[in-house]
């Protein structure tokens, strides 16, 4: 499985916008980029996912990169509640190829 | 509620006994994940269900762990002779299939989890 690198921790304002950063240097051209976060004592949430282009959906942005060896998830105006892990994740959708593999994430703390 | 559903949400049991998780799946969710996560971890892929047949076992980390999905829709995570290290929080996720493709949609949707320790 192609690999991701995401800072250990960040912090952010609230009411401030948010970049959370992801390599992967070696995703291959199947490869679908997800982002996931999850709050404490809660299972994993959905965010976004893209494949090359830009995506926007009402919680977040995603902003990949042209070679696709980074991508950058945006939170536009962060909230308390976004305090949380955020998890980048490539999936390759070759044929049975379907789980998603978890590292550790980003923990963002936001201050009030 | 509408999502997916996990019972019991706390298990305690001592070393050596079996245990079973449950997972109410999304209705209509074809695909079904089993992930477990210890602290400070990221979940870890154990197995994935396309309907009733395991289409992916390759995380189940040894022959103790076992899980069906008889009808297609409930799946039971079973462990046998459980160890402390078994002690984890335990996920299932479920998701739509993108018909054209086969492929599931990406789009995971993961219950709260069950909380397993083993003494």
């Amino acid at each position: 499985d192609a690999k991701t690198t995401q800072p250990n921790s960040m912090e952010s304002n609230e009411e401030e916008p948010v970049h959370l950063p992801c390599n992967h240097s070696t995703i291959s051209g199947t490869d679908y980029i997800h982002w996931y976060r999850q709050l404490p004592s809660q299972g994993p949430e959905y965010v976004i996912h893209g494949l090359t282009s830009n995506v926007n959906n009402r919680m977040a942005s995603l902003a990949i990169a042209e070679d696709r060896k980074s991508s950058t998830l945006i939170l536009h105006r962060a909230t308390l509640r976004d305090a949380a892990v955020y998890y980048c994740i490539l999936r390759d959708v070759g044929f049975g190829n379907e789980k998603l593999t978890f590292g550790t994430g980003t923990r963002l703390t936001i201050i009030p | 509620g509408a999502g997916v559903s996990q019972t019991p949400s706390n298990k305690v049991t001592e070393k050596g006994k079996y245990v079973e998780l449950r997972c109410d799946p999304i209705s209509g969710h074809t695909a079904l994940y089993w992930y477990r996560q210890s602290l400070g971890q990221g979940p870890e892929f154990l197995i994935y269900f396309q309907g009733t047949g395991a289409a992916d076992d390759s995380g189940l980390p040894n022959d103790r762990f076992f899980a069906v999905r008889p009808e297609g829709s409930v799946s039971t995570l079973k462990i046998q002779r459980t160890e402390r290290g078994d002690s984890a929080v335990y996920l299932c996720a479920s998701s739509l299939i993108h018909e054209p493709t086969g492929f599931t949609t990406g789009e995971l949707f993961f219950g709260e989890g069950s909380r397993l320790t083993v003494l």
